[in-house]
């Protein structure tokens, strides 16, 4: 099954860029997801990017995949306090509706 | 309106109680599930169930069982309740083509 990675903390000063990291391992997936989840909150679904894309923008964030080395990332540019929350990477399995995700990043933002 | 919602938001009990979290989604998707947030925030695949097709993610132990009435509903029913099983769970669904789960707000189990 598929299996999805990334580093649980990360901590940047606000006005800074913050890029979470997150490797899969099932080559096939077809959409890749990010979520985020602020204290107390259910899980809200920040952004996706398709497979045959390798970058793509929405405001201050910035999806970008390497399909070939299985590694996306999320950059948020000029990261604000309001942007302390845990991030979850996600990616579905082959021929699965189930997400599998990644343990998430805590992203601290020190004002 | 709520596209995924979950009721109670949070749910204390005592050890041994049987329990039910109700899911109701209103976004016509055929597929819904269940997922286990732990102490450390890491979630996991409990059930899926989709067209009356259940998947049982086999770590989960059999006093947990999805009942779903219809296909806008997926309840979680847990008997024999243990310490272990406090964590938030989160119902999602999606449609056929799963390109995005919605999820609910997730319900807070406390079992003291």
């Amino acid at each position: 099954g598929e299996d999805v990675e990334q580093s649980l903390f990360l901590s940047v000063r606000e006005g800074d860029s913050s890029v979470i990291n997150c490797t899969y391992t099932d080559s096939s997936s077809t959409y890749l997801y990010w979520y985020k989840q602020e204290p107390g909150a259910g899980l809200q679904l920040l952004t996706y990017i398709f497979s045959n894309m390798d970058m793509k923008q929405d405001q201050r964030l910035t999806v970008l995949l390497n399909k070939k080395d299985k590694h996306l990332s999320l950059r948020i540019a000029d990261t604000q306090t309001g942007d302390s929350a845990i991030y979850f990477c996600a990616a579905p399995g082959a021929g699965s509706y189930q997400l599998t995700f990644g343990k998430g990043t805590k992203l601290s933002v020190i004002p | 309106d709520t596209a995924v919602s979950q009721t109670p938001k949070y749910l204390v009990t005592q050890m041994g109680n049987d329990k039910s979290i109700k899911c109701e989604q209103n976004l016509g998707h055929d597929t819904m599930y269940w997922y286990k947030q732990d102490s450390k925030k890491f979630l996991k695949i409990m059930f899926s169930y989709n067209n009356k097709e259940l998947i049982i993610n086999e770590t989960v132990p059999n006093r947990f069982s999805p009942k779903s009435p219809d296909k806008a509903h997926l309840n979680l029913h847990i008997n024999s309740l243990e310490l272990g099983d406090s964590a938030v769970y989160f119902c999602a669904s999606s449609d056929r083509g799963g390109t995005e789960a919605f999820f609910g707000q997730g319900t807070r189990l406390t079992v003291v």
